[in-house]
């Protein structure tokens, strides 16, 4: 089975600074997809950015980017350039590629981080 | 809009009633799910469905029931509240292959049982 670990229950960031958060899985398939999700008070799960492990190249999405280690199954998001409304919780998820069935198209996530964002 | 309708948003139960949370999406997803959300826990699976008539258990299944007659629709019934039971859920929904494999999540409901 796969386990997604996000160890930092908390972090924080000056407004317009650089943040990363951290995120590590567990998985014997070779073929999967990473995901960050996005959850602001409001509660709303909202998808960030996401990344495909047979492509090498790192996604970005405007000021987001990750750092896929698939060696190390690391998956880091950064942000940059913090805004106010990026304070929210961040939770590190994972979906199988390698059959779509209804058993491996379920996201396991990670325990969620939340990020506060200072002034 | 396209995309999933959850209701309702908020409710409070006593011990031992039942209740019904609606799951509905337009954007002919086959997959479809429930998650419950907890302090410290992340969002975890309760059941799911890969399409009208088929449904099966996620991690944590006691004490819920779901049913999929239809391809948009998909509630999940508490059949007798527990104080355990006081969660926020989450209904969600993707294609099985194709897409971009993420999901498209409902609102939520916060469910108080007291």
């Amino acid at each position: 089975a796969q386990t997604v670990t996000q160890s930092q229950p908390e972090m924080s960031v000056q407004e317009a600074e650089t943040v990363t958060l951290s995120c590590t899985y567990d998985t014997s398939e070779s073929d999967y997809y990473l995901f960050w999700y996005k959850q602001p008070p409001s509660r709303q799960m909202i998808l960030v950015i996401r990344q495909e492990a047979y492509k090498q190249q790192n996604a970005t999405e405007n000021r987001f980017s990750v750092n896929f280690q698939k060696a190390a199954k690391s998956f880091s998001l950064k942000i940059s350039d913090s805004q106010l409304g990026d304070a929210a919780m961040y939770f590190c998820a994972y979906r199988s590629a390698v059959a779509f069935t209804g058993a491996n198209s379920k996201l396991t996530f990670g325990k969620g981080i939340t990020l506060s964002v200072r002034p | 809009n396209a995309g999933v309708t959850q209701t309702p948003k908020f409710q409070v139960l006593k011990t031992g009633q039942s209740m019904t949370l609606q799951c509905a999406q337009d954007m002919n997803h086959e997959y479809m799910s429930w998650y419950r959300q907890d302090p410290g826990m992340g969002l975890r699976l309760i059941h799911y469905s890969v399409g009208a008539g088929i449904t099966d258990q996620g991690e944590v299944p006691n004490g819920y029931n779901v049913s999929r007659s239809t391809t948009e629709d998909f509630p999940l019934r508490l059949l007798s509240a527990a104080p355990s039971q006081t969660s926020v859920y989450f209904c969600a929904s993707s294609y099985l292959s194709g897409g971009n494999y993420g999901y498209t999540f409902g609102s939520g409901t916060r469910l108080t049982v007291v």
